[in-house]
């Protein structure tokens, strides 16, 4: 059974950091791209960032570029968030989800979320 | 960055009825369009890739059409479990987006 399962979310300051953790089961992790989607009360769904199954190529959406880092360990059938400079907006569950085999045309398996909450 | 308007923000439907939900995009999108559905306290699932394609394990009653700027997921007969938010994303262009999703909920 595909599993995915967010964990590292939590309370965190304005200007402060977390580490996202997703651990894969069930499916070979080496063989997908990866994703992290956000959904937040004031942009709904948002996708995060983009990691290739080798881990090239990598892309974020412009509001995350230079403040998070995505990056994943297959050995370990781990993919990880770094997310540094916190703001209040970026508030929000945030979900890692697997890319359909056939390339990016959706994202088949999701976990189920771990909450960030930034405020002081 | 594309975006992609949902319509109508909300539809209320009985069992058994046929519902029609829209997603309309900024600017072309060729057939790089997906439907999800969320429901409280869940992950999205997929249930169309490619614009017309049904992702694995999804009921024959959810089909997806529309290619360009102008998609449309139909329910063909709605089943209790079906009344749930409904988003549409892109993947043509980067940034991936989606849809702020349409509230299907029982008449």
């Amino acid at each position: 059974e595909v599993q995915l399962v967010e964990s590292g979310g939590g309370l965190v300051q304005p200007g402060g950091s977390l580490r996202l953790s997703c651990a894969a089961s069930g499916f070979p992790l080496s063989s997908y791209q990866m994703n992290w989607v956000r959904q937040t009360p004031g942009k709904g769904l948002e996708w995060v960032s983009y990691i290739g199954a080798s881990g090239t190529p990598i892309s974020y959406a412009d509001s995350m570029k230079g403040r998070f880092t995505i990056s994943r360990d297959n050995a370990e059938n781990s993919l990880y968030l770094q997310m540094n400079s916190l703001r209040a907006e970026d508030t929000g569950v945030y979900y890692c989800a697997r890319d359909l085999v056939a390339g990016a045309k959706g994202f088949d398996y999701w976990g189920q979320g771990t909450l960030v909450t930034v405020s002081s | 960055e594309i975006v992609l308007t949902q319509s109508p923000a909300t539809l209320s439907l009985s069992p058994g009825e046929r519902a029609t939900l829209s997603c309309r995009a900024s600017q072309s999108v060729s057939s790089s369009l997906a439907w999800y559905q969320q429901k409280p306290g869940q992950a999205p699932r997929l249930l169309i890739y490619d614009a017309s394609n049904r992702a694995t394990g999804i009921p024959a009653r959810f089909s997806g059409s529309g290619s360009g700027t102008d998609f449309t997921l139909t329910i063909s007969s709605l089943e209790p479990e079906d009344f749930a938010v409904y988003y549409c994303q892109q993947r043509s262009n980067w940034p991936s987006t989606f849809g702020r999703g349409t509230r299907l909920e029982i008449k």
